[in-house]
């Protein structure tokens, strides 16, 4: 069975970077045909897609948040990884990961809650 | 881009709930459709406008008609309260969410 896991901080400054990582159980990122993702949902909203990164190590990102994301590999760990620069309240959201098919997102991991604030 | 949800409907056990879903680039972009349940992250329960995921049940299902994406619930169950997203991509193959709609089982 195929599960996912973000870890992280849970409080990011502002200005800061939020950094999360997403550790794979069930199948090697680097076997599968599909897109490992980032999503993040802040309280009250619907998801917002941020980025998703291919086990050849493209990526492709929403273009609101294009020139602050970075989404990394560490195949050696199974683990996938978010950065966020320049962080202001307005990114304080659940972060979740998820697997991007060809039939949509599926599984998601729990989600993990980053708030920003000083 | 903007996918377009009634914010909350309610229905009685036993009822039909069709939730929408609106977007210009519906008609050429497949639509998928999730489940929350609170404190829990969403589960696919249609993609593709009307395939249905192993495990999902039979009274889960999709449609498509121009613009518009319907998710029927049928014979709702007091389990099925939650929140529903529809979810496409715009012209650029970005992904999008709906805003969500709050079904509420009396």
């Amino acid at each position: 069975q195929v599960q996912l896991q973000e870890s992280g901080p849970g409080l990011v400054k502002p200005s800061q970077t939020l950094s999360l990582t997403c550790t794979v159980s069930g199948v090697s990122i680097s076997s599968t045909y599909d897109y490992w993702s980032w999503i993040r949902q802040p309280a009250g909203k619907g998801p917002e897609w941020i980025g998703r990164i291919y086990n050849s190590g493209s990526t492709a990102y929403n273009p609101a948040l294009q020139s602050r994301v970075t989404i990394s590999l560490d195949t050696s760990k199974n683990q996938f990884s978010l950065r966020l620069n320049f962080v202001t309240a307005a990114d304080t959201a659940v972060y979740y990961c998820a697997i991007e098919g060809s039939g949509g997102f599926d599984p998601w991991g729990q989600g993990t809650l980053v708030t920003v604030s000083s | 881009y903007e996918l377009t949800q009634p914010p909350s409907m309610s229905v009685s056990p036993g009822q039909t709930a069709r939730i929408t879903c609106s977007g210009d680039a519906l008609p050429r972009r497949f639509a998928y459709w999730y489940q929350q349940r609170p404190g829990q992250a969403p589960l696919l329960l249609i993609y593709k406008y009307i395939e249905r995921p192993s495990g999902i049940p039979e009274r889960f299902s999709g449609s498509s008609s121009g613009t518009t994406v319907t998710l029927t619930i049928s014979g709702v169950q007091a389990e099925d309260e939650a929140d529903y997203y529809c979810q496409s991509a715009d012209s650029s193959g970005t992904w999008v969410f709906g805003g969500g709609t709050k079904l509420t089982v009396l």
